[in-house]
C-alpha cells in the first residue's frame, strides 16, 4: 500500500536537543496529522494541520503544513526522555482515509 | 469508556483458523476505520465505515478479510483461513462525522496484535 516518505528513519539525540523530522508526498493532501506511537500502543494524535502554510504549536512541538500541500515537518524543542517513540506523519484527503508515513524512531539519551 | 477500545489485545491463531477482532469506537463517533500495521511499518488503511455503511473497503488485502458494523457502533474485522502474512497489529480508529464537522481527527485504539503460527 501507499506510504509517505518520512525522514530521518531514526534519530539518536541527547536530552535537551531539538529535533526536526519531515514528511513528503507525491500527491496533495488537505489535512496533515502527526502521531506518536509508543510500544504496544496505538498512535496518539499530536498535532493536526488543516491549511497550507499553517504553523501550529502544541507545547514543545511545532508542525507546519507545506505551501505545496505535499509536505509537512515536525519540530520538537528541548527533548526529554519521554519523547522516545515512533513519530508518524499522515496525510488525509476528502475520503477520510489516512495515508501514513514510514515513521521516525526517536531515541533520547540522558 | 472515553477512548477507542479493541479486543482482544493479543491473538495467536493457527494457520487456517478464522479470527474475529472487535472495536468499540468513541461514543458519538460516526466514522470508523480499520488499519493494518506490519512490524516496523506505518499503519495501512483497510476499510472505512460511516455509521453502518461500509464506504471504502479498497484496502482489504483479499476476500478472506471481512468487516462489519451492523448497528453503526461496534465493528468486527474477520479474517478467514488466516495465513502467516496476516500477522500484524490491527488498529481501529474513530472520528466525528466529517460532513458536519470541519476538523475531524481520528483517534486510535491500542490495537490487536495477531500472530499466525
Amino acid at each position: 500500500g501507499q506510504q509517505l516518505n518520512q525522514s530521518p528513519q531514526s534519530m539518536f539525540i541527547q536530552e535537551g536537543e531539538d529535533v526536526s523530522m519531515n514528511c513528503t508526498s507525491s500527491s496533495i493532501f488537505n489535512t496533515w496529522l502527526w502521531y506518536k506511537q509508543d510500544p504496544g500502543e496505538g498512535p496518539v494524535l499530536l498535532i493536526a494541520l488543516y491549511k497550507a502554510g499553517e504553523l501550529t504549536s502544541n507545547g514543545r512541538l511545532t508542525a507546519q503544513f507545506g505551501i505545496t500541500r505535499k509536505d509537512s515537518f515536525l519540530n520538537i524543542s528541548a527533548s526529554i526522555p519521554s519523547d522516545v517513540g515512533i513519530y508518524f506523519c499522515a496525510g488525509q484527503v476528502y475520503t477520510d482515509k489516512l495515508i501514513f508515513g514510514t515513521g521516525t524512531r526517536l531515541q533520547v539519551f540522558p | 469508556g472515553a477512548g477507542v477500545s479493541q479486543s482482544p489485545r493479543y491473538k495467536v491463531a493457527k494457520r487456517g483458523q478464522d479470527v474475529a477482532l472487535r472495536c468499540d469506537p468513541i461514543s458519538g463517533h460516526v466514522s470508523l476505520f480499520w488499519y493494518q500495521q506490519a512490524l516496523g511499518q506505518g499503519p495501512e488503511f483497510l476499510t472505512y465505515f460511516q455509521n453502518e455503511a461500509q464506504l471504502d473497503k479498497s484496502g482489504l488485502p483479499s476476500d478472506r478479510f471481512f468487516a462489519e458494523r451492523p448497528e453503526g457502533s461496534v465493528s468486527t474485522l474477520k479474517i478467514q483461513r488466516t495465513q502467516q502474512e496476516d500477522s500484524a497489529v490491527y488498529l481501529c480508529a474513530s472520528s466525528l462525522d466529517k460532513s458536519k464537522h470541519m476538523n475531524t481527527e481520528a483517534f486510535f485504539g491500542q490495537g490487536t496484535r495477531l500472530t499466525v503460527v
